[in-house]
């Protein structure tokens, strides 16, 4: 199957700073790649989704100047938590889909844990 | 929130039993695909089941798909202490969005 990656694959960080996390389609295109968060014991929850070459669409409540996501070729998306608080501290999770359309499964990446002192 | 809900909550079986976890979505979707995910580790695919599909069998993994009363139900036969899991149902939506539910932690007593 499709593999996508993350990096890393776990960060800790103090209050204030910012970090960039990668999803990468390491065998197949993705015009489109989803940013999951997940709180310990809850299920995921998107965040955004992000088709390449254009501005990533948010969901309610997410605050796109604090995660900005750059898709910027079919293979690479980024997800960046600017000035984190111990708040955001969560598992983030990639997930991307190739071109074939509406059928195609999601494959998710590994994750990547951050953890903000 | 578009994110859908499954029941039960927890599900806790003696091995070898069989487990049905259910969800419930709320929109127009594409397609259904369960996962397993490990405490704190990534997502499995488990298996995907198209809009125009009713049912499916993967292994010892049964899904079925009633689209009028948007709901999905997993089965796992003949259950394993390694079952032991939280499941998640996902859906694609014809907005090309992909909503998990609640999930389901199941517990598999050898």
């Amino acid at each position: 199957g499709a593999v996508v990656s993350q990096h890393p694959s776990w960060v800790i960080c103090k209050s204030g700073t910012s970090v960039k996390i990668e999803c990468r389609s390491l065998d197949f295109q993705a015009t489109t790649m989803f940013w999951y968060r997940q709180f310990p014991k809850q299920s995921l929850m998107l965040m955004a989704t992000s088709n390449e070459g254009s501005k990533a669409t948010y969901e309610q409540g997410v605050e796109k100047d604090k995660f900005l996501i750059n898709h910027a070729s079919l293979t690479l998306s980024t997800l960046t938590v600017t000035s984190a608080h111990p708040e955001d501290s969560s598992f983030y999770i990639c997930s991307a889909m190739g071109l074939a359309g509406v059928y195609n499964e999601q494959f998710f990446g590994p994750g990547t844990r951050l953890t903000v002192l | 929130s578009q994110q859908g809900e499954e029941d039960p909550q927890a599900l806790s079986i003696q091995e070898g039993e069989n487990a049905t976890m259910n969800c419930s979505y709320k929109t127009s979707i594409n397609n259904l695909q369960w996962y397993r995910q490990n405490s704190g580790r990534g997502l499995v695919h488990l298996i995907l089941i198209r809009s125009n599909e009713r049912e499916k069998h993967s292994g010892r993994l049964r899904v079925t798909l009633d689209t009028s009363k948007k709901s999905s139900s997993l089965l796992i036969t003949a259950s394993r202490a390694a079952d032991t899991a939280s499941y998640f149902c996902a859906t694609l939506n014809t907005g090309n969005q992909f909503y998990f539910g609640t999930g389901t932690s199941l517990t598999v007593i050898p």
